[in-house]
This record gives structure tokens, C-alpha cells and sequence, in this order.
């Protein structure tokens, strides 16, 4: 089946520094991936949708230079969080579309983000 | 808008309790729907899904029918094991290209 490979599965930085986190669809073509954050015990938000070469879609209220979406192939899209500070501490998960097959969509295992 | 809501967690069963964790929406149209569970420290994953009203995702032992006179999609297992702590996401695909998730319902199975 479709399968997303997300990495790292978890980063320690310090406050001020940027954090890539990459997403790669191993065995088929995403051409539209979602990058979700999600607060301890609490539901997935969506912050960006993002299309293959072109720009991402920012969700209402997610700053679009805090969090870098690039998209320039078919199988990776890339969350850069810049100068990142403690409150942007979460578990950020990325999904593609998948338009094959079955359909629907499938996710990455999550990327747990600690910044001190 | 669409939405999705479900019942608050956390839910606490013994082993071999019948399961069911409330779901309804809220949509135009004839959405999707999906049960996804979430692991301690991982993504997501796909549970089970349906596609049109009366069908009835499976997987696993969990069940789900597609209730379109009473917008539901309410999960269920006859019998939990621990294993199956976890949470569950309840999540409609409205055709806009983005999945819409309900808050989210914490299990937890005790032996």
C-alpha cells in the first residue's frame, strides 16, 4: 500500500534555530501532502496544504514564515520551522492524498518537536 | 461548515467489553468517512472506512456503518483487548481535498 516515510522521528533544538522535517511518499506520486500539528491529548490541525511545485496553502492563523512548506518533487514535501522557540514544541504529522488504488489518504508516523 | 464530532474521552473498558465510541457529522453532500487510531508516539493509521451510506467498514474487529438518516458512523468491537488502547479519530473527506478530524477519543483497556 501507499506509504509515507516521515523523518526525524523526533529533534531537540535549541530556541532560534530551524528544524527540517521531510516527508517522502515511498511508492507512489503525492502530489498533494498535509502538514498537521497536533497538541498533547488534543485533535490533529491542519496547518498547510502543499502541491507539488507550487506554493503551500496556509491555514488561517499559521504564520506562513514561521513554518516553511516546500514541495518540489512528486514524492517529498519538507516543514521547515524557523527560529523556533518552546511554544512551537509539538508532534507535527504530515499526510499525502493518495489517488490510486483504494484512494483516501495516508500518514507519516510524526515528527515530536522539543525545542529548549 | 462540515465538522465532525465525537464523543469525549477518555473511555475505560475491561477486556472482552463491547466497544462504541460515538461519532456524528455534519456535511453537505455524500462525504467519506474514516475511523483512523493513533498509537501512543505515532501517526496515524487507517482503521476502517466507508464510502457511501449503508456501507459498513471492517477491520480488525471493529465495525462502523454509514448512517445517513442519522449522520453517523459510530465505531464498535465486541469484545477490546489492551492492545486496542489507543485513540481514536473519527474523520469525514468532504471531496475538498482536505480530511476534517473529530477531537479525537482516548481508550484505554485494562485487564
Amino acid at each position: 500500500g501507499a506509504v509515507v516515510s516521515q523523518h526525524p522521528s523526533w529533534v531537540i533544538c535549541k530556541s532560534g534555530t530551524s528544524v527540517k522535517i521531510e516527508c517522502r511518499s515511498l511508492d507512489f506520486q503525492a502530489t498533494t501532502m498535509f502538514w498537521y500539528r497536533q497538541f498533547p491529548k488534543q485533535s490533529l490541525m491542519l496547518m498547510a496544504t502543499s502541491n507539488e511545485g507550487s506554493k503551500a496553502t496556509y491555514e488561517q492563523g499559521v504564520e506562513k514564515d514561521k513554518f516553511l512548506i516546500n514541495h518540489a518533487s512528486l514524492t517529498l514535501s519538507t516543514l521547515t520551522v524557523t527560529s523556533a522557540h518552546p511554544e512551537d514544541s509539538s508532534f507535527y504529522i504530515c499526510s499525502a492524498r493518495v489517488r490510486q488504488g483504494a484512494g483516501g489518504y495516508t500518514f507519516g508516523s510524526g515528527t515530536r518537536l522539543t525545542v529548549v | 461548515g462540515n465538522s465532525v464530532t465525537q464523543m469525549e474521552g477518555p473511555v475505560t473498558l475491561s477486556e472482552e467489553a463491547f466497544l462504541t465510541i460515538n461519532c456524528t457529522y455534519t456535511a453537505t453532500g455524500y462525504p467519506s468517512l474514516f475511523w483512523y487510531v493513533q498509537y501512543p508516539g505515532e501517526g496515524l493509521q487507517l482503521l476502517l472506512k466507508a464510502t457511501k451510506a449503508d456501507d459498513k467498514g471492517s477491520n480488525k474487529g471493529f465495525e462502523a456503518t454509514y448512517r445517513k438518516e442519522t449522520t453517523s458512523f459510530h465505531l464498535e468491537k465486541g469484545s477490546v483487548q489492551v492492545s486496542d488502547s489507543a485513540v481514536y479519530f473519527c474523520a469525514l473527506d468532504d471531496n475538498t481535498d482536505k480530511l476534517i478530524f473529530g477531537t479525537g477519543t482516548r481508550l484505554q483497556v485494562f485487564p
